[in-house]
């Protein structure tokens, strides 16, 4: 059984440009949760996608957007990059309802020169 | 609102020494709480969660924690520190919402 999967693994962009990360949620699981976690901080919440629609929304702007597809999988964009932008991009997938843990991939390191 | 707090965002023990991590947490709600732990380039493991059943939740490598409701604490704990428990540590409390709030992370160094 397969746990979450992302991709890719390192990802090096310019700033100004854009970036899409891809997220395959643990089999079984329905809710796509999108984090970043700058160096040497906890992760901050990005927003969450229960099918395919966004349910909640941390305090990003809207440069950040994402989309679920029916097979649950995700991706994260993100517009006009900033050299801010540059952290580890953790996605976590769970089951909708209460009482549930988040599984965590390992993460996409993204770095905005 | 939830937050949590993690009260020294670095501790060193010694091998074989107890580990105490601790974690308060702000909640206008019964919370839902965990302990994660990552270590260097890799994603996040849950360790343990609490979810308004027994309040000494037993995890995964000997660690515990247990839910103090008049303390507003969930601390982390481990009787006997191993090399390989070096790590960071997160606290999260998640919400009605299923929105998940971490604490800032406590490192863990332990000496041999």
């Amino acid at each position: 059984d397969a746990g979450v999967t992302q991709s890719p693994t390192h990802l090096i962009k310019t700033r100004g440009q854009q970036v899409t990360l891809r997220c395959s949620p643990k089999s079984g699981h329905d809710t796509v949760s999108w984090y970043q976690q700058a160096l040497g901080q906890g992760p901050q919440f990005i927003f969450q996608y229960y099918e395919e629609e966004e349910r909640q929304r941390g305090n990003f702007p809207d440069r950040f957007s994402g989309h679920q597809f029916p097979n649950y999988s995700s991706e994260l964009n993100v517009n006009a990059l900033l050299l801010g932008d540059s952290a580890l991009y953790l996605c976590a997938s769970s089951l909708w309802g209460a009482g549930y843990e988040q599984y965590f991939g390992p993460g996409t390191r993204l770095t905005v020169t | 609102a939830q937050s949590v707090t993690q009260l020294g965002s670095h501790v060193s023990v010694s091998e074989g020494a107890l580990v105490l991590l601790r974690c308060n947490y702000s909640s206008s709600v019964p919370p839902y709480l965990f302990w994660y732990v990552q270590y260097p380039n890799q994603g996040l493991q849950l360790l343990l969660k609490y979810t308004s059943a027994a309040t000494l939740v037993k995890g995964i490598n000997g660690f515990e924690a247990e839910f103090k409701k008049s303390e507003t604490s969930f601390h982390l704990t481990k009787p006997s520190a191993h090399m390989s428990d070096a790590a960071e540590y997160f606290c999260a409390v998640r919400n009605t919402g299923n929105q998940f709030y971490f604490g800032t992370g406590t490192s863990l160094t332990v000496i041999p």
